[in-house]
């Protein structure tokens, strides 16, 4: 089942801070996040593992509560290069490995305006 | 840029056809995932290929059909086109069991009419 991604869009300024956040209803093993701009291929973001881990690049960090299975992407200080949509990506709970069998979201769309 | 290149970039074709859409992972990526990504959604599953064997699918009815190749190419069939086909079919290659980072390539869109 696709997990739910909430809000559907945000708009910001430049310098504003977003959060965005995925929710499952199946136990997950891990939570995978993407940015894609119009036309162009999606870009990995960053993988979560482990519930209650954080991981973070710059001013993008994400959060994974494994027990609620929901995971938020936290946007700060927002830059104009921050515009896309953004797309959580889930993995079930299962034995062994089954990376990259990802059921991603609808996608939240990101407009930052200068 | 992800080193993973898909073609062709767009095509038409008319329900009944057959399309056959190519994918060339970067090297050493010995894992490629197809997806079908409709306007305005995110990208559904349809299968994963590891070391040339299917290794798992989604809910896609047999006429989508894959092949993956030694030298990191891919190839995603779809026979008797439907209309709802139409969608951006992404590839993605990764590293198998090590990591679980996906490199998207920018997809082919496809129309069928």
């Amino acid at each position: 089942q696709q997990p739910v991604q909430s809000p559907q869009a945000v708009i910001l300024r430049e310098g504003e801070d977003a959060v965005i956040n995925c929710s499952s209803s199946k136990a997950l093993y891990s939570v995978h996040w993407y940015r894609q701009k119009h036309g162009e291929a999606p870009i990995f973001l960053m993988i979560l593992l482990k519930g209650g881990e954080q991981k973070g690049h710059d001013k993008i960090s994400a959060s994974f509560n494994e027990k609620k299975q929901q995971s938020s992407l936290y946007l700060t200080a927002s830059q104009l290069s921050y515009s896309g949509t953004y797309f959580c990506g889930t993995e079930k709970k299962l034995s062994g490995t089954s990376y990259g069998k990802l059921t991603f979201g609808q996608g939240t769309i990101l407009t930052v305006h200068p | 840029e992800t080193g993973v290149t898909q073609s062709p970039t767009h095509l038409i074709k008319t329900r009944g056809q057959q399309v056959t859409l190519r994918c060339s992972s970067q090297s050493g990526h010995n894992t490629v995932s197809w997806y079908q990504q409709a306007l305005g959604q995110g990208p559904q599953f349809i299968f994963q290929y590891y070391r040339e064997e299917e290794n798992g699918r989604g809910n896609f009815p047999p006429r989508f059909s894959g092949l993956q190749f030694p030298n990191y190419s891919s190839e995603l069939n779809v026979n008797a086109l439907e209309l709802d086909d139409s969608a951006l079919y992404l590839c993605a290659s990764s590293l198998g069991a090590n990591t679980g980072e996906l490199f998207f390539g920018e997809g082919s869109r496809l129309t069928v009419l």
